[in-house]
């Protein structure tokens, strides 16, 4: 089963700032790996898929990167809405897994 | 628009079953895999089961397989999860969810509630 660990396990920032989140893979999913936004008392949100591509509808400001073990999940600069749960998850084989979450809170 | 709503869930003691319920609405049901995920209080996400479109295929966490069952009626647009022998560490928020190509979940249900409680 792959891991997923997700850093750092909380992030304080102010709106306007930037985060920049990390997911590091136990071992090389590739491309395979998707970041979800989940809110209190919400379901889970996709984001970006394939590492770097957005989900619809998702705004510019939300960008993934990496490939193999390393991922990065940037917001370019924080809205009051994107203070929530971020979520790293891969598809490289079975079980799919998900990260433990980022908690990105003001 | 794509509409996912779950039911099923409820207040159980362990080793009791239950089915939940997924009806799907707003996309061609058949054509999609759809899949489970948990989430236990105040705790992350876990993938518990995909089902692809046809229902021929299906895949499971090692924590639920043997014990719960993935199924679909897709001429109900319904999706199922036969859950069986409940533990308390199956307490959790059953989302179920659409699954785009390339098995990431791009729609999801708000959720149906399951307690194991003696």
């Amino acid at each position: 089963e792959i891991v997923l660990a997700q850093s750092p396990a909380t992030l304080s920032l102010s709106p306007g700032e930037r985060a920049t989140l990390s997911c590091r893979a136990s071992q090389s999913v590739g491309s395979y790996l998707a970041w979800y936004q989940q809110k209190p008392g919400q379901a889970p949100r996709l984001l970006i898929y394939d590492a770097s591509n957005r989900a619809t509808g998702i705004p510019t400001r939300f960008s993934g990167s990496g490939s193999g073990t390393d991922f990065t999940l940037t917001i370019s600069s924080l809205e009051p809405e994107d203070f929530a749960v971020y979520y790293c998850q891969h598809r490289a084989n079975w079980p799919l897994t998900f990260g433990g979450g980022t908690t990105v809170e003001i | 628009e794509v509409q996912l709503l779950e039911s099923g869930g409820g207040l159980l003691q362990p080793g009791e079953s239950l089915r939940l319920s997924c009806a799907a609405s707003g996309f061609t049901f058949s054509s999609y895999a759809m899949t489970w995920v948990r989430q236990a209080p105040g705790k992350g996400l876990e993938w518990v089961s995909t089902i692809i479109g046809s229902g021929a295929g299906t895949y499971y966490a090692d924590s639920v397989r043997g014990r719960f069952t993935i199924s679909r009626d897709n001429s109900k647009n319904t999706l199922y999860l036969q859950v069986n022998r409940l533990r308390a560490e199956d307490t959790a928020v059953y989302y179920c969810a659409k699954v785009l190509i390339g098995w990431w979940f791009d729609y999801w249900g708000q959720g149906t509630l399951v307690t194991v409680s003696s």
